[in-house]
């Protein structure tokens, strides 16, 4: 079975713009979950999506958004990109359960500039 | 909330050797999982062992065993016969009723040939 995926891989990007991040799930999985990874805070979790419906949130401001497709796959968005927003961006799918185990991408490595 | 503490940042084992990495935590649920992920320079986070809180038996797989002293809310990972492939950084996480994964600082594990 395919292990999660993320796109893209690399992404450098200037402050004030905007960007978005893609993960599709491994197959049969319904949820999926986003994290992101900096070297002063660690890792900090940003949102749940579950059957296309966010069922769970983060304290990160609103400029971080997601959605799910039908298909699972996901994306997140992030608007107005700050210096601080430089981070590893990891996707985690699971079949759904609550606690369930988690399954993580390669992530996305975003510079802003 | 849910706290996961690692309170080594670094630990250094001989090739062959064994050793112990150490996490506690901290939750009001009675229902969640513990888990060890491994992060290599590749940034990859790969699951390395899973326990679940009701079972009384100590999750192994392979050389990575657990020990898990629910009273004590203490989860520590065993490493036998360690390799040069084991060097990485290690998460300690939890998964609660909100499926959400808290995630301890991290600890980078190096193996010396």
């Amino acid at each position: 079975k395919a292990g999660v995926t993320q796109t893209p891989r690399y992404l450098i990007k200037t402050r004030g713009q905007q960007v978005t991040l893609s993960c599709s799930p491994i197959s049969g999985h319904r949820s999926v979950s986003w994290y992101q990874q900096t070297p002063g805070q660690g890792l900090q979790f940003l949102f749940e999506y579950f059957s296309e419906t966010q069922r769970n949130k983060g304290n990160f401001p609103g400029r971080f958004s997601g959605r799910q497709f039908s298909n699972s796959r996901s994306e997140m968005n992030v608007s107005t990109l700050e210096l601080g927003d430089s981070a590893l961006y990891l996707c985690a799918s699971s079949l759904g359960g609550r606690p369930e185990t988690q399954y993580f991408g390669p992530g996305t490595r975003l510079l802003v500039l | 909330a849910q706290t996961v503490t690692q309170s080594q940042p670094e630990m250094s084992v001989q090739e062959a050797e064994t050793v112990t990495l150490s996490c506690t935590y901290d939750t009001s649920e009675s229902d969640y999982y513990l888990f060890w992920y491994k992060q290599p320079p590749s940034r990859q986070m790969i699951l390395v062992i899973r326990q679940e809180a009701y079972k009384q038996q100590n999750a192994t797989e392979n050389r990575f065993s657990v020990n898990f002293q629910k009273a004590a809310k203490s989860f520590s990972l065993k490493i036998s016969d360690s390799q040069l492939g084991d060097a990485a950084m290690y998460f300690c996480a939890q998964a609660g009723a909100n499926s959400k994964l808290t995630f301890g600082k991290g600890i980078t594990l190096s193996v010396r040939p």
